[in-house]
Formats: structure tokens, C-alpha cells, sequence
């Protein structure tokens, strides 16, 4: 079956520090992949995602992420982080179906100290 | 680009009651439409995919009779809450596409709370 775990339930970092975000996923095939970031009471805004080609894909806010085929991973990373960066970090699979469905990990909630 | 819309944003009922959230694509029309569910501190369940002029798609576990689900036009789809009772109370999050493309896009969530 498809999953997506986010080992990190929690992670703390201090403004300026780098910061890495781990996925792996679980898909017979090579899926699309997402992050996406949820502040407090809000929807989901979607930071980058993957489809195919490069596999170091630019997303917003200075965020990027590196799908490695053989680790079945698609890491999220920013070189120095913001105290707005402060919320909660999805990671997605997307899969093609009869429908297109998009399975998420279980998120990681991200503190920020001044 | 690519914004959607939920309305209301908070919603408080009385038990017994039906609530109905509305989901729009504001910029692009969206054949495809999704319903997810969120608890506190957890992920989100996905409940159900409508494609316009179609019945929607329930996940496995959802009553497809306590959250009926309409998509009946390529900007709106409607999720309505029927009967709610207090272990409905949740975060509610709709999302859309378009045709032939790979990413949804969320609205900003409707937060359903019944007493």
C-alpha cells in the first residue's frame, strides 16, 4: 500500500540555522511529490513539488527538496530559516488512479527560536 | 493564480442540524474537487473526490449519506453535513484541479463545531 511517513513529529530550530525536513514514501512507481506548509487555522499552501527531470526542484520562501529515487525520499531543505517559517510541514504523494488521489504524511511541526 | 475559497470559514451549530461549506476556484475551473477532514495535530483524510457532473468518490470509512457532496459546476463544489452531531466537529479542507494537472490547490478551511 502507499504511505508517506515524516519521521520528525517535531522539530526546533534557531533563526538563521539550516534546515532539513525528511520524507520517505512507499509507491510501486514513481509518484509526484509535494510539500506543503500549513500555518495555525489555515489551509494548505503548496511549497514545490516534483514530477519528473531535475531531480533538486526551487520552490517558494527559499524552500527546496531533492527526490532520490533509490532512498524513496524527497528531503526538504532551506539554508536559513525565518521565525515565519514557524508551522506545519506536509509532505505528499500524489498518485495516479482512476482519479487522482494525493496520500499525506503525517506532517511536521516546525518551532523557530528567535 | 490558483486561489480557492471556503465559505464560511467558521461555522458553530446546534446538534441535529445540516451545515453546508462551500469550495470555489476562484481563477480556473476545476474538474476535480476534494473533501479532506483534519483533527487537531493530525494529518489530513481525504473523504471524498467529486468531478463535475459526477457522483463523488467516498474514501472507505466515509458515510457517503452524512456528507453529501455535490459538484455542480467546474468553480463549486458543496459538502453538506447532514444531521451534524458533536463528533463531526472538525477542520474541514477542500481542494481543486484542473483537468490534466497534477496539483490541487487548497482552500483555506472551514472550522465546524456542534454542540
Amino acid at each position: 500500500a502507499q504511505s508517506v511517513t515524516q519521521p520528525d513529529i517535531h522539530i526546533t530550530v534557531s533563526e538563521g540555522a539550516s534546515l532539513e525536513l525528511r520524507c520517505n514514501y512507499s509507491y510501486g512507481a514513481t509518484p509526484y511529490l509535494f510539500w506543503y506548509v500549513q500555518s495555525p487555522g489555515q489551509g494548505l499552501q503548496l511549497l514545490l513539488k516534483y514530477f519528473s527531470g531535475d531531480t533538486l526542484v526551487q520552490g517558494i520562501k527559499g524552500f527546496e527538496a531533492e527526490f532520490k529515487r533509490s532512498q524513496s525520499s524527497f528531503n526538504l531543505r532551506k539554508p536559513s530559516v525565518h521565525w515565519s517559517d514557524a508551522a506545519e510541514y506536509f509532505c505528499a504523494v500524489g498518485l495516479k488512479t482512476s482519479y487522482d488521489k494525493v496520500i499525506f504524511g503525517p506532517g511536521t511541526s516546525l518551532s523557530v527560536i528567535p | 493564480g490558483a486561489v480557492v475559497s471556503q465559505h464560511p470559514s467558521w461555522v458553530i451549530c446546534k446538534s441535529g442540524t445540516s451545515v453546508k461549506i462551500e469550495c470555489r476556484s476562484l481563477d480556473f475551473q476545476a474538474t476535480t474537487m476534494f473533501w479532506y477532514r483534519q483533527f487537531p495535530k493530525q494529518s489530513l483524510m481525504l473523504m471524498a473526490t467529486s468531478n463535475e457532473g459526477s457522483k463523488a468518490t467516498y474514501e472507505q470509512g466515509v458515510e457517503k449519506d452524512k456528507f453529501l457532496i455535490n459538484h455542480a459546476s467546474l468553480t463549486l463544489s458543496t459538502l453538506t453535513v447532514t444531521s451534524a452531531h458533536p463528533e463531526d466537529s472538525s477542520f474541514y479542507i477542500c481542494s481543486a484541479q484542473e483537468r490534466r494537472r497534477e496539483t490541487q490547490y487548497f482552500g483555506p478551511g472551514t472550522r465546524l463545531l456542534v454542540l
